[in-house]
């Protein structure tokens, strides 16, 4: 079935560093959100892009969709220990009440 | 209510019994879905309901799974003769609308560990 890739599977970075995780899938998407779950927590909803090679920033968190809408990327700026968590992209595919997660990035970032 | 809400937030289970989990979605959404969640895994879709009806029920492991909302409010999720492999965290998550661009709110999920 439809999967959604992501890469890096880990990262661990020193605090103030920049980090970056991708998302990809073998067909075209209709649209795409991003999730953050902290260590112990719930996904909560961060983002939804829709368009073809839209940009949209969130303070330090840059969310990009790619023009053929079948990779996504989010790139934190100056991380900070408050990011640490997994990071999912998510999209509806096959139905439009299924969404399927990505394999998520684990993001740690020590002082 | 000011989020969604899960009880029991933690069970354990004999192997072989039932457990039901509860799932209390946001006032006045429409659409809940359910996951299962395993240790280190992205949530994996089981089920969705809009309102009353389960329109979607795709990712329902096996017969032992069964979900119900029976009036388009409360939702439960029902499995029978657990066995370890169902060992996970139940999430439930619920959407204000029925387009597949809402977001979707997720509960604190039920850690679920068959003995």
């Amino acid at each position: 079935g439809q999967q959604v890739m992501q890469i890096p599977q880990y990262q661990h970075v020193q605090e103030g560093e920049d980090f970056t995780t991708y998302c990809n899938s073998s067909t075209t998407l209709s649209n795409i959100q991003w999730y953050k779950q902290r260590p112990g927590g719930h996904p909560v909803f961060l983002i939804q892009l829709v368009k073809s090679g839209e940009v949209k920033k969130q303070k330090r968190l840059t969310f990009q969709f790619g023009e053929a809408k079948k990779n996504s990327s989010l790139h934190i700026t100056a991380t900070q220990t408050t990011d640490v968590g997994t990071y999912f992209c998510a999209a509806y595919t096959g139905t439009a009440s299924k969404l399927t997660f990505g394999t998520g990035t684990r993001l740690q970032v020590t002082l | 209510g000011a989020g969604v809400s899960q009880s029991p937030r933690y069970k354990v289970a004999k192997r072989g019994q039932d457990v039901a989990l509860r799932c209390d979605p946001i006032s006045g959404h429409v659409s809940l879905f359910w996951y299962q969640q395993a240790l280190g895994q992205g949530p994996e879709f089981l089920t969705y309901f809009q309102n009353e009806a389960q329109l979607d029920k795709s990712g329902l492991p096996s017969d032992r799974f069964f979900a119900e909302r029976p009036e388009g409010s409360v939702s439960t999720l029902k499995i029978q003769r657990t066995q370890q492999e169902d060992s996970a965290v139940y999430l439930c998550a619920s959407s204000p609308g029925t387009l597949s661009y809402n977001e979707q709110f997720f509960g604190p999920g039920t850690r679920l560990t068959v003995l």
